[in-house]
């Protein structure tokens, strides 16, 4: 069945360097969304993108959304220590939820 | 964007006995889901609530074993029955929410003895 596999799985940074996350499916997706989860914390929206090469920017974080809408990015640039937490991409196709394994971000101060 | 809330926020439960969780949101919303997440792991959907219908139940989740209700547009509850240590998890409720994506409660732990 359809999968949404997401990389890396862990990241390490120093604080002050840029983050990356991915998002692949080999399937054409209508949608992403990303979530950002902190430690014992809960999964919070950041962003849906919807249209074939979108980009959206929230201050340090951008997102795309791949023209074959098939892969999408998370890039965060001089990451910050409250950018710690899993990043976590997430697309809802045909009635069903397809949930990344999430990137686990931690930056070194 | 609606806001959740979710009891408990954590229980430790004897095993064989069942745990129900609420989840209230402070606006009418369509669906509501059910999800299981072990630490350090992704979510699982465990089911859609559907206000004035049965549950739909993803794979390997079964109604006996986590019954749903979702009485009106505003609440659901999941029960987890009969559990087990290998019932010992994380499990979040979630609204859809329109331009805010899907918004979630703030889990319960649950950890079976």
């Amino acid at each position: 069945g359809q999968q949404v596999m997401q990389i890396p799985q862990y990241q390490h940074v120093q604080e002050g360097e840029d983050f990356t996350t991915y998002c692949n499916s080999s399937t054409t997706l209508s949608n992403i969304q990303w979530y950002k989860q902190r430690p014992g914390g809960h999964p919070v929206f950041l962003i849906q993108l919807v249209k074939s090469g979108e980009v959206k920017k929230q201050k340090r974080l951008t997102f795309q959304f791949g023209e074959a809408k098939k892969n999408s990015s998370l890039h965060i640039t001089a990451t910050q220590t409250t950018d710690v937490g899993t990043y976590f991409c997430s697309s809802y196709n045909f009635n069903k939820f397809y949930f990344g394994s999430g990137t686990k971000l931690n930056v070194k101060p | 964007s609606a806001v959740i809330s979710q009891k408990p926020s954590r229980d430790i439960c004897q095993r064989g006995t069942s745990l129900t969780i609420q989840c209230q949101v402070d606006s009418q919303v369509t669906m509501m889901f059910w999800y299981r997440q072990q630490p350090g792991q992704s979510l699982t959907l465990i089911a859609t609530a559907n206000q004035g219908s049965e549950a739909t139940y993803e794979s390997g989740f079964v109604i006996d074993k986590f019954p749903i209700s979702r009485p009106n547009l505003t609440f659901s509850t999941l029960t987890v029955s009969n559990m087990s240590p290998e019932d010992s998890s994380i499990y979040l409720c979630s609204v859809a929410d329109g331009d805010y994506g899907y918004t979630f409660g703030s889990g319960t732990r649950l950890t079976v003895v």
